[in-house]
């Protein structure tokens, strides 16, 4: 089946650590998404990336980072520089620009 | 910048009510213009989608229409039931930055 999986569905870290999370689609999608969704805030756009080997910053993308050296593959590290890293992550993909974008199943992330 | 901006929520329906979400946006050009939906603890997927002005999209019983002369997207239905009870998120595909904006989110309560 065709589809995005992102694991874990529920990860907890200390503070001050790393933390990766995992986004992989078999769509064959150029373009992929990660958000970060919280209560009453809707989804802010961290990073999104057009095309493998390339990425840009979105809205608040300050303590974040991803790679994509892959197609397939567009992993999130969330970095102890991020003030507020509690939160649900989605990750996302289109074929291309300007067309609709589909949905993992999200992770939440809870530091303690 | 581009934008999108929905009604506050939450929308408490009876089953079989009728429904209206009001979204407008704000954006240079044309952008293609979509309605998502989001289950508790899940990620989201597309309801509908319109790419050009007069465009109606529709699924699963719910409509909404590009109206370019009033800037608006609003998601309606003629008859809600409990299964729908769900956020619902108003989206644009901004063009000239590869990016796709959301709205707040709109939740929505059937009761039965």
């Amino acid at each position: 089946d065709g589809g995005i999986t992102q694991s874990p569905k529920y990860l907890f870290r200390k503070e001050g650590q790393n933390v990766t999370l995992s986004c992989e689609q078999n769509l064959n999608h150029d373009a992929m998404y990660w958000y970060r969704q919280d209560p009453g805030q809707g989804l802010r756009l961290i990073y999104y990336s057009q095309i493998v080997n390339d990425f840009q910053k979105g809205d608040i993308a300050e303590g974040y980072s991803v790679s994509r050296e892959k197609k397939e593959s567009f992993p999130l590290t969330v970095t102890s520089a991020q003030k507020n890293p509690t939160a649900f992550y989605l990750c996302a993909s289109s074929i291309t620009m300007n067309t609709e974008a589909f949905f993992g199943q999200g992770t939440r992330l809870t530091v303690v | 910048g581009d934008s999108v901006t929905q009604m506050e929520g939450p929308v408490t329906l009876s089953e079989e009510a009728c429904l209206t979400i009001n979204c407008t946006y704000t954006a240079t050009g044309y952008p293609s213009l979509f309605w998502y939906v989001q289950y508790p603890g899940e990620g989201l997927q597309l309801l509908l989608k319109a790419t050009k002005a007069d465009d109606k999209g529709s699924n699963k019983g719910f409509e909404a229409t590009y109206r370019k002369e009033t800037t608006s997207f609003h998601l309606e239905k003629g008859s809600v039931q409990v299964s729908d009870s769900a956020v619902y998120f108003c989206a644009l595909f901004y063009n000239q930055g590869g990016k796709l904006i959301f709205g707040q989110g709109t939740e929505l309560s059937v009761k039965p």
